[in-house]
């Protein structure tokens, strides 16, 4: 069974500081990762994703990768209120060299207090 | 925004009633899914389809049933309601299945499903 496991929250931050949510899953052999953002009652939209081991910015969000140790994670600079929302981690695994799909995690709620 | 919307958007309907939802795409993409939402079980995979008329079971697929005869729509179908199948359902599209980019999943805005 292919897990992929988040703190579900919420996560409380003040607005300007860093927000950190972080992400594991259970199968070395996976692929591909995303960071989705899903606002209430919204559909989740794509803000991440990564390949390789190691860091990617994009403008205020960076995602780390670390397969060995099968976390990955997504950096909020500058956190606004306006980032508060529910993230959801994603991760496409490999079953055998055959394409698996994508398999969500729960979510963690994000709450930026102005 | 990826082009792709949902109908209808909310439905209320009776146990033991069948229910068709749809998926329309604009972006002429090979991969459709259909996931559930529901709390404390996040977003699960229910079918999924890699092109026109080829589809294939997901997580919980029991209780539901997919066509796809054309590239832009994809109909789920319960064929007969019950109240467990409350839930949101989100359409998503990609333009293929294999890792590198393009298996990028794009969401629709949802359906809200009500089963008494």
């Amino acid at each position: 069974q292919k897990e992929v496991e988040q703190n579900s929250g919420p996560l409380s931050v003040p607005e300007g500081a860093i927000a950190s949510l972080n992400c594991t899953y259970s199968d070395r052999v996976s692929q591909s990762f995303f960071w989705y953002r899903q606002y209430s009652g919204k559909s989740p939209e794509l803000i991440m994703s990564i390949y390789s081991n190691g860091d990617k910015e994009d403008g205020r969000f960076t995602a780390q990768l670390n397969k060995a140790s099968q976390y990955v994670s997504l950096l909020i600079r500058d956190s606004q209120p306006s980032d508060s929302a529910t993230y959801l981690c994603a991760v496409k695994f490999n079953y055998g060299g055959s394409q698996g799909n994508l398999i969500f995690g729960k979510g963690t709620k994000l709450s930026v207090k102005p | 925004d990826a082009g792709i919307t949902q109908s209808p958007r909310h439905k209320v309907t009776e146990t033991g009633t069948p229910v068709t939802l749809r998926c329309h795409q604009t972006e002429n993409h090979r991969y459709m899914y259909w996931y559930r939402q529901d709390p404390g079980h996040g977003l699960r995979l229910i079918h999924y389809s890699y092109g026109v008329k080829d589809t294939d079971k997901g997580e919980v697929s029991d209780g539901y049933s997919v066509s796809r005869s054309k590239t832009e729509d994809f109909l789920l179908t319960l064929e007969s309601a019950t109240s467990s199948q409350t839930s949101v359902y989100f359409c998503a599209i990609s333009e293929s299945g294999l890792a590198g980019g393009r298996e990028t999943q794009y969401f629709g805005p949802g359906t809200r499903l009500l089963v008494l």
